[in-house]
């Protein structure tokens, strides 16, 4: 099993540019999560959904938006990128709510300048 | 929002030395996990804990949660260069939460 990919591995944008993070993952888990990690600032979740048509906000939701069509696919959409949007960023997922293990893709490098 | 505060932030130690990372909250968990994180990759799960007290070993990691599910301590034996990477501590916030919130991490460097 690929478990939780993510694409593009790096990208540059310019201020203002849009773009999508792209997750998938083959486990057939309900929950999956995008998260940002600045250096020295740990994980911050960004957004989060339960199943396939529901999303909910996390603690860093500003900037962003996310839609889960299907129970794989989780992306991530950036609008007109600000160079605080400059981090990595991971997504996730995993089989359960509480207790259970998150799978991380390898992430997603992206500077804004 | 929780805030899981762990120390130290850096830690350098030679190959065979022993140490001890700790991952404390005034919130109480209802399960706390630990992760590791290499340069490059997303963080990989090493044990959770769920009951106050429990000790879990792995290898030469011991992992012990606190009587108050408050805090939780990563001590390694013998710490090898394979040990380098960041560490995690995270935790969901309680019954029914689907968030997990993480640390800062501990940033372990063994010298060979």
């Amino acid at each position: 099993n690929a478990g939780v990919t993510q694409t593009p591995k790096f990208r540059i944008l310019k201020i203002g540019q849009s773009m999508t993070l792209q997750c998938t993952q083959d486990m057939n888990h309900n929950y999956m999560y995008w998260y940002r990690q600045d250096p020295g600032m740990g994980l911050k979740l960004i957004y989060y959904s339960v199943g396939a048509g529901i999303t909910d906000k996390g603690e860093v939701p500003n900037g962003y938006n996310v839609s889960r069509s299907t129970t794989e696919d989780f992306p991530l959409r950036l609008e007109l990128a600000a160079p605080s949007q400059t981090s990595v960023y991971f997504c996730a997922s995993t089989r359960g709510a509480r207790s259970y293990e998150q799978y991380f893709g390898p992430g997603t490098r992206l500077t804004v300048t | 929002t929780q805030l899981l505060e762990q120390s130290p932030q850096f830690l350098s130690i030679q190959e065979g030395e022993n140490l001890t990372v700790y991952c404390n909250s005034s919130s109480v968990f209802s399960s706390l996990q630990w992760y590791r994180q290499e340069p490059g990759e997303g963080p990989v799960l090493l044990v959770t804990v769920v009951t106050g007290g429990e000790v879990k070993k792995l290898k030469r990691l011991t992992f012990q949660f606190g009587d108050a599910r408050k805090d939780s301590s990563l001590h390694i034996t013998a710490a090898q260069p394979g040990d380098t990477g960041l560490y995690l501590c995270a935790a969901y916030s309680g019954a029914g939460s689907y968030q997990l919130t993480f640390g800062k991490g501990t940033k372990l460097s063994v010298i060979p």
